[in-house]
């Protein structure tokens, strides 16, 4: 299964409304992943099984979708957020494979 | 509490062999997979292998079946990712991580391997 996000790069404000898409190849129903990750750090786990949030991750963070297309969407961001964000498919067991990534930088 | 430990950064050269390793602790090591990730400089993650240390059965992505071996010593709760003659092309940050699910995910904190003639 392949995974496609969009874009590979957004620029945007602190503050901004943001949404990063990842399109799968085939469907994997809501078995969809969204992770964090920083320069030289491990990826952190945002949300699971497409929309739920992980403990602990703020609310600005949500996820949406089911089959082949998905979203990440951070309501307003934070300095904290701009980073490089992963679509992982959690359908293929157990090779999980991700997307190809999205960096979030500072407009 | 949960933890995977990889052992240190490696600088090698082109034709060398390499083994680098991931410590489990606080769980049962054999009941859950561990796979491993690679991470070029500047580009994405990608899913590399899995291993279960119950009964080391072993699964490999495509793009990197017959490229490293994955093996596991339950005895000591460690998992390996191994090469038998690397390559400049085999520099990377590697990861090993427990197979994730729902909220459960657990990642080591990386080994950064060097090639270097």
């Amino acid at each position: 299964i392949q995974l496609t996000q969009s874009p590979s790069s957004l620029s945007a404000s602190v503050g901004d409304r943001v949404t990063i898409t990842c399109r799968a190849s085939q469907g994997i129903r809501s078995y969809l992943a969204w992770y964090q990750q920083k320069p030289g750090k491990a990826p952190n786990l945002l949300i699971y099984d497409a929309s739920t949030l992980q403990s602990g991750v703020p609310s600005r963070f949500s996820g949406s979708g089911s089959g082949t297309d998905f979203t990440l969407t951070i309501s307003r961001l934070q300095p904290e957020d701009f980073a490089t964000y992963y679509c992982q498919q959690r359908n293929t067991y157990p090779l999980y494979t991700f997307g190809q990534g999205t960096k979030l930088e500072i407009k | 509490e949960v933890q995977l430990v990889q052992s240190g950064a490696e600088v090698k050269k082109p034709g060398e062999s390499l083994k680098i390793s991931c410590k489990g602790s606080g769980y049962s090591f054999t009941s859950y997979w561990i796979g491993w990730v690679r991470q070029m400089p500047g580009k994405g993650l990608e899913w590399m292998g899995i291993i279960y240390p119950g009964d080391s059965e072993t699964t490999y992505s495509p793009s990197f079946k017959g490229q490293v071996t994955i093996s596991a010593d339950k005895s000591i709760s460690t998992a390996y990712l191994q090469w038998s003659s690397l390559k400049a092309s085999d520099s990377a940050m590697y990861y090993c991580a427990r197979l994730p699910e729902d909220d459960d995910d657990y990642w080591g904190q990386g080994t950064l391997v060097t090639v270097s003639s």
